[in-house]
């Protein structure tokens, strides 16, 4: 059974960095391209960017570009979100996603992690 | 980048009833689409993909159609589980952005 799992809710102040998790299994972690999804409060979906487990190539969202950064340990089937100066309009739902294809993000995008909650808050 | 549109943003249907949502993609996207339904506090769930194809586990009564531009979800007989958010979502190019969803409420 295919599974993401994050890591948990984070509570930070505004400049302080963060990186939150996605473990996959179930499935071999370095053929599928993992991505990252913005809920803020009460909004709706967005993208954030992608990364190739298996080579480390990311590709961001323009609105993102410079915001973030993904990457991935593929030694521990592990994704990551990194904010190296967080702000309060960070606050947010983040979900990590999986494709339905193989080796390709031009795909539906199946799988769900269940949510990394991040408030950033003085 | 291709901007995704949802129509209505609220629909109000009675239990078993039909609704129907819209999705216009602001270039071609092929069969490129995707619809997802969204509970509270629940992540998305993936319904339907290459814009007819239902997902493993979703009922019957979830139904799409459209290419192109001009994409359709219909739900024929609403149940209490249905009254949710649903997203379209383009993957034919970078990035797979979203629509901004309609939420389906009970009347």
């Amino acid at each position: 059974e295919v599974q993401l799992v994050q890591s948990v809710a984070e509570v930070k102040k505004p400049g302080e960095s963060l990186k939150i998790s996605c473990e996959g299994s179930g499935y071999i972690f370095s053929r599928y391209w993992i991505g990252w999804v913005r809920q803020m409060p009460g909004k709706g979906l967005e993208w954030m960017g992608i990364i190739n487990p298996g080579d480390s190539e990311t590709k961001y969202s323009p609105s993102f570009q410079g915001q973030v950064s993904i990457s991935a340990d593929k030694s521990i089937n592990t994704a990551y979100l990194e904010w190296s100066s967080l702000k309060a309009s960070d606050t947010a739902m983040y979900y990590c996603v999986r494709p339905y294809g193989s080796e390709t993000y031009y795909s539906a995008w199946l799988y769900w992690g269940q949510g990394t909650l991040v408030t950033v808050s003085s | 980048e291709i901007v995704m549109t949802q129509s209505p943003a609220t629909l109000s249907v009675s239990p078993g009833e039909r609704a129907t949502l819209s999705c216009r993609a602001s270039q071609s996207v092929s069969s490129n689409l995707a619809w997802f339904q969204q509970k509270p506090g629940q992540a998305p769930r993936l319904l339907i993909f290459y814009a007819s194809t239902r997902a493993t586990g979703i009922p019957p009564r979830f139904s799409a159609s459209g290419s192109g531009t001009e994409f359709t979800l219909t739900i024929s007989s609403l149940q209490s589980e249905d009254f949710a958010v649903y997203y379209c979502q383009q993957y034919n190019d970078w990035p797979p952005k979203f629509g901004q969803g309609t939420k389906v409420e009970i009347k």
